[in-house]
């Protein structure tokens, strides 16, 4: 099945400061979507895109599907995004319809 | 209200107890799934179904068990509850026909003694 690589696995900012998640793919995908883990452990999904590039105010989010990655962007970081960003990806046709996790980045945000 | 609701939120159990996790959805989507989060190993899929009457197991089945009661709700079982089933179980849904958003539920926090 589609391996999901995410990198770092944690990372350290100061708030104010500009990030860069990447997610490596295995395989092509039809489906592919971030999500953030707060600390009281809910998941919110912040983008779904298969390919092309989103933005939703301080976030961004790009998917280079021919090149099977992905990078979300956090730029001026807040204490409140902290947290867990997981990557998610699926391929309709392989796999059947289910979404398969990448490991995390775990983002802690300094004041 | 959340749209995707588990109960319950905590449970402690023994070994060898059977305990059932509940889900139910306001979302009107087809898609539901369990999910299962453990500490530096992600989200796996335990289950996953696309309808009522079609209920497919995911990477790690073994020791659970599913009913798709109806369209809004999805139960995940385990017959004989043991220490490493420990974990953060989650619910979650989405639009069918092909992928769509996923969108999770509060997720319910296992513990087996």
């Amino acid at each position: 099945g589609i391996q999901v690589e995410q990198s770092p696995p944690d990372l350290i900012l100061q708030e104010g400061a500009n990030s860069t998640l990447r997610c490596n793919f295995s395989d092509s995908v039809n489906n592919l979507q971030w999500f953030h883990q707060n600390p009281w452990g809910q998941l919110i999904n912040l983008f779904y895109i298969p390919s092309g590039t989103k933005q939703n105010g301080r976030l961004s989010a790009t998917t280079v599907a021919t090149e099977r990655y992905s990078l979300l962007y956090i730029s001026s970081s807040q204490t409140t995004d902290s947290g867990v960003y997981f990557c998610a990806v699926e391929n309709w046709y392989n796999q059947g319809g289910k979404l398969i996790f990448g490991q995390g980045t775990e983002l802690s945000v300094k004041p | 209200d959340a749209d995707v609701t588990q109960t319950p939120r905590n449970r402690i159990t023994k070994t060898g107890k059977r305990i059932m996790l509940e889900c139910s959805q306001t979302k009107g989507h087809d898609r539901m799934y369990w999910y299962r989060q453990d500490p530096g190993l992600g989200l796996r899929l335990i289950y996953y179904s696309f309808d009522v009457k079609d209920i497919n197991k995911g990477e790690i089945s073994d020791g659970y068990s599913v009913s798709r009661q109806a369209q809004a709700k999805f139960s995940l079982s385990l017959e004989s509850a043991i220490p490493n089933q420990t974990a953060l179980y989650f619910c979650a849904t989405s639009v069918h026909p092909e992928g769509g958003e996923l969108f999770f539920g509060e997720g319910s926090r296992l513990t087996v003694l």
